[in-house]
């Protein structure tokens, strides 16, 4: 089956303490990203891919890192997170990019206390 | 700055009528436009999408409208049933490898019985 699969699901942690989100796709898509999604702000994208080894910064990039080693995996790193980065995150992935059909995770919750 | 935007944040609407679910947006160069719905609990899923070119697309029940002179996009359901109820994001893109899909902060649909 087609999907984007992110883990965890939910996640509690504490200011500072350093926490990877994975994210992998299983189509061969190209391009992937990662959003986050706040009430009343709708979805802002943080990082995206357009291939291996090949990262940008979206709109709200301060405070995460990205990696993209392989074609399927786009894992979230925040090194120090902050309260102020506790979000509903969502991982997604198109063939190539450019508004082009995205496929979402399921997303992560994420608290930062 | 660039924007898209929802005219209304609910909408409520009885079972078997037809929804209308509008969005405006600000910047003119764009290739395409896409409809997303997103399910409590889960990641926005791909409903429509209309090229930049076009003025008019109908899929299963839903039927999008673009009207470029005004800058205007609208999502129409036709006899909307419970499963409807959403919350539904507007979003545009560019056809550049590059460029980054820009979300509206969402509609929420509620279909009442």
């Amino acid at each position: 089956e087609a999907q984007v699969t992110q883990n965890p699901r939910y996640l509690i942690t504490v200011t500072g303490k350093k926490l990877t989100v994975t994210c992998s796709q299983n189509m061969n898509h190209e391009y992937m990203s990662w959003y986050r999604q706040d009430p009343g702000l709708g979805l802002r994208q943080i990082y995206y891919s357009m291939n291996v080894e090949v990262t940008d910064k979206g709109d709200v990039p301060e405070g995460y890192k990205v990696s993209r080693k392989e074609k399927r995996n786009f894992p979230l790193i925040l090194e120090s997170p902050s309260p102020n980065q506790t979000s509903l995150y969502f991982c997604a992935s198109s063939l190539f990019g450019g508004g082009e059909k995205l496929f979402f995770g399921s997303g992560t919750q994420l608290s930062v206390l | 700055g660039e924007s898209v935007g929802l005219h209304l944040p609910t909408l409520s609407v009885q079972e078997g009528d037809n929804s209308i679910i509008n969005c405006a947006y600000s910047n003119s160069a764009s290739d395409y436009f896409i409809w997303y719905k997103q399910e409590s609990g889960k990641g926005p899923q791909f409903i429509i999408d209309i090229r930049s070119n076009m003025d008019k697309r109908q899929g299963q029940r839903v039927t999008v409208l673009l009207n470029k002179t005004v800058k205007h996009l609208s999502l129409q359901i036709a006899a909307t049933q419970p499963g409807d109820s959403a919350v539904y994001f507007c979003a545009r893109g560019r056809k550049t490898s590059y460029d980054k899909v820009i979300f509206g902060p969402g509609t929420s649909l509620s279909v009442i019985p």
